[in-house]
C-alpha cells in the first residue's frame, strides 16, 4: 500500500501564477481533505472533497479550488498567487472522515 | 484559525527522560488527536482519544482528555533521539446540532521536541 502520495514534492511560483497539487489517497479511503501549513505554524483546513463534491471548507478564498476524480484523487488549484501563499500544502485521507493518513506534502514558494 | 494553545512549544530533554506535552481547545470535540511531523514533511497519527474517554495508552505513549477544561496532555515515556520531531494535536469538532465533521481537523501550533543521545 503506497499510503497518500502527493505531487510534486517542491515547487516554485512566481506572484499571479496559477498551480495544481495533485494528491492519490490511500487505497480504500473516499474523503480527500487539503491542508496549508505556513512556516512554524499548524497545518489550517482548506476544504473537503467527498464523493467529488466539496463537502466543507475552511476560511480561504475562492482563489482556492479543488476537485475530486471518480478514482478519488484529487487535485487543489490556486490562482493569482500571492507571496502568502508560501506553504507545505498537505494532503490528507481517510474513509468516511475517520482517522485521516497524511502525504508528504507539496513545498510551494512563491517568488 | 487555530483551535488552541500548545504548550510548552519547545522541549528539550535527554534520551530516557519522558517528554509531556499539553494542548488546550476551544470547542466541544467528538475526539482529540496527536500526531508527529518530522522535519516539516508529513504528518503522522499516534493516537486518537474520543470525548468519553479520559486515557488511553500506545506503546510509550499516554494521552489523557479533560474535556471540562477542554485541554489534553501527550507523554511519552523512554524518550529516544529518534522521536525528536514536531507534535501537534487535533481535534475533530463537534458540530451544531450534533452533526459530525467528518474529519475536518482543527491543529494547534505544535510542540517542537529535541531528544538528546
Amino acid at each position: 500500500d503506497a499510503g497518500v502520495t502527493q505531487s510534486p514534492t517542491h515547487l516554485i511560483k512566481t506572484r499571479g501564477q496559477q498551480v495544481t497539487l495533485r494528491c492519490s489517497p490511500k487505497s480504500g479511503h473516499d474523503t480527500v481533505s487539503w491542508y496549508q501549513q505556513a512556516l512554524g505554524q499548524g497545518p489550517q483546513f482548506i476544504f473537503q472533497y467527498y464523493e467529488e463534491e466539496e463537502r466543507q471548507r475552511g476560511n480561504f478564498p475562492d482563489r482556492f479550488s479543488g476537485h475530486q476524480f471518480p478514482n478519488y484523487s484529487s487535485e487543489l488549484n490556486v490562482n493569482a498567487l500571492l507571496l502568502g501563499d508560501s506553504a507545505l500544502y498537505l494532503c490528507a485521507s481517510s474513509w468516511r472522515g475517520h482517522v485521516a493518513f497524511f502525504g508528504q506534502g507539496t513545498r510551494l514558494t512563491v517568488v | 484559525s487555530q483551535q488552541g494553545e500548545e504548550d510548552p512549544q519547545a522541549l528539550s530533554i535527554q534520551e530516557g527522560e519522558n517528554a509531556t506535552m499539553n494542548c488546550s481547545y476551544k470547542t466541544s470535540i467528538n475526539n482529540l488527536q496527536w500526531y508527529r511531523q518530522n522535519s516539516g514533511r508529513g504528518l503522522v497519527h499516534l493516537i486518537l482519544i474520543r470525548s468519553n474517554e479520559r486515557e488511553k495508552h500506545s506503546g510509550r505513549l499516554r494521552v489523557t482528555l479533560d474535556t471540562s477544561k477542554k485541554s489534553s496532555s501527550l507523554l511519552i515515556t523512554a524518550s529516544r533521539a529518534a522521536d525528536t520531531a514536531s507534535y501537534f494535536c487535533a481535534t475533530d469538532s463537534l458540530v451544531s446540532g450534533g452533526g459530525t465533521s467528518y474529519g475536518k481537523l482543527t491543529f494547534g501550533q505544535g510542540t517542537i521536541l529535541t531528544v538528546h543521545p
